[in-house]
């Protein structure tokens, strides 16, 4: 069974600098995907940015990019020019790149708190 | 309304009470999840169904129940709960199981208490 672990479970960065979470998973599999999903204290949970472990390009979503690591298993989150707005609880996931069985679960790590102070 | 959408956003339950939390997404999307997210614990997937059929019961206690009449609306009935079942309940949708990477949509969740 997959695992994911974050490892920071508050962080907290100034306005306009920049962060990184950290994540790190456990998994037999050669393809997948990873996900960051943000919730805000209104508590909808949005998709941030994801990885296809078959690309070897980190993903970038204007200021949100990824440092995936696929030997080392690592997926970290950096924020740049960080915003108020960032301030959530992150999430870490990954997904079998394969459809069949229960291979559409979502896997979740227990999250980072990230605080923006102003 | 757009994406997916739950109600109430707030519930306080006795033990003996019978309540329903509903779901209903505007996607398009033809699978539906519940989650229970609590304090400093992963996600729990509770359900899925996928084109209204049932995929994935997470050796839930049957004082939940999942009723999915169309693959726009989930529902969730509760009876005889625990204190221990307080939590957050997420419901989450995609396009379906049939391949490629259908992205889940989360709603706002809904806060239940149990006294």
């Amino acid at each position: 069974a997959q695992t994911v672990t974050q490892s920071q479970p508050e962080m907290s960065v100034q306005e306009a600098e920049t962060v990184t979470l950290s994540c790190t998973y456990d998994t037999s599999e050669s393809d997948y995907y990873l996900f960051w999903y943000k919730q805000p204290p209104s508590r909808q949970m949005i998709l941030v940015i994801r990885q296809e472990a078959y690309k070897q390009q980190n993903a970038t979503e204007n200021r949100f990019s990824v440092n995936f690591q696929k030997a080392a298993k690592s997926f970290s989150l950096k924020i740049s020019d960080s915003q108020l707005g960032d301030a959530a609880m992150y999430f870490c996931a990954y997904r079998s790149f394969y459809s069949g069985g229960s291979n559409y679960k979502l896997t979740f790590g227990k999250g980072t708190l990230l605080t923006v102070n102003p | 309304e757009t994406g997916v959408t739950q109600t109430p956003r707030h519930l306080v339950m006795g033990m003996t009470n019978k309540k329903s939390l509903k779901c209903e997404q505007h996607l398009g999307h033809n699978a539906m999840y519940w989650y229970k997210q609590s304090a400093k614990k992963p996600l729990e997937l509770m359900f899925v169904y996928n084109f209204k059929e049932q995929t994935e019961n997470n050796s839930v206690p049957s004082r939940f129940s999942p009723e999915c009449p169309n693959s726009s609306h989930l529902f969730l009935h509760l009876h005889t709960l625990q204190p221990e079942d307080s939590a957050l309940y997420l419901c989450a949708s995609s396009q379906d199981f049939s391949g490629g990477l259908f992205e889940q949509y989360f709603g706002p969740g809904t806060r239940l208490t149990v006294t």
